[in-house]
């Protein structure tokens, strides 16, 4: 079955920094893979998804993911957080055939001013 | 746009108490999907509808069911409300298999 593991349960940056949140998925072939956003007390709204082809992939609000293959991992980052970044981050896989998205169990942003 | 539509957004039942979630969504999406949200956990799913007519079961499906009432709507139903159902409940949408899927709000729901 495919699974999605997102190691960090918490991370804190401070607004500037740099931003990378981790992903890994277990797949056999190259699956379909998103990033969404949750702010508190909302759902879930896409940040950047990947299909296929250029494996470096633009989203909303600055954000940008790279899929490679050979880590099994799609990671999210960000060059300069915002305080507004505060909010916790879900990776998540498209389960082909089924009709299924299988989330990781998320990331909670903390921004320090 | 109003995309995916959840009512009601908060609700206190008490154990044993029945009640039914309902979900519909404007974008002509063929998929509909319950989650529910966890601390800790992530999203699990409940149950999904693939397209009108058909329905199926997550990975988290006991005490719950649900109806696909036409390719708009879909709707949870608690039958006897346990705490452990307590939880955040998101209706998502989608145009199916690889394509993204979108999500309502939320429906917060505490079982005492």
């Amino acid at each position: 079955a495919q699974s999605v593991t997102q190691p960090d349960i918490h991370i804190t940056v401070s607004e500037g920094a740099s931003l990378e949140l981790r992903c890994n998925y277990s797949y056999g072939a190259t699956p379909y893979l998103f990033w969404y956003v949750q702010s508190p007390g909302q759902g879930l709204q896409l940040l950047l998804k990947y299909f296929s082809g250029d494996t470096l992939v633009q989203g909303i609000k600055g954000f940008e993911a790279e899929f490679k293959r050979s880590q099994s991992s799609f990671n999210l980052r960000k060059p300069s957080v915002h305080w507004s970044d505060a909010a916790e981050y879900f990776c998540a896989v498209d389960d082909p055939g089924t009709y299924k998205y299988i989330f990781g169990t998320g990331t909670r942003l903390k921004v320090l001013a | 746009n109003a995309g995916v539509t959840q009512t009601p957004k908060f609700q206190v039942l008490k154990t044993g108490q029945s009640m039914t979630l309902q979900c519909a969504q404007d974008m002509n999406h063929n998929s509909m999907y319950w989650y529910r949200q966890d601390p800790g956990m992530g999203l699990r799913l409940i149950y999904y509808s693939a397209s009108e007519g058909t329905t199926d079961k997550g990975e988290v499906p006991n005490g719950y069911n649900v109806s696909r009432l036409n390719k708009r709507e879909f709707s949870l139903r608690l039958e006897s409300a346990a705490p452990s159902q307590t939880s955040v409940y998101f209706c998502a949408s989608s145009d199916g298999p690889n394509t993204e899927a979108f999500f309502g709000q939320g429906t917060r729901l505490t079982v005492v």
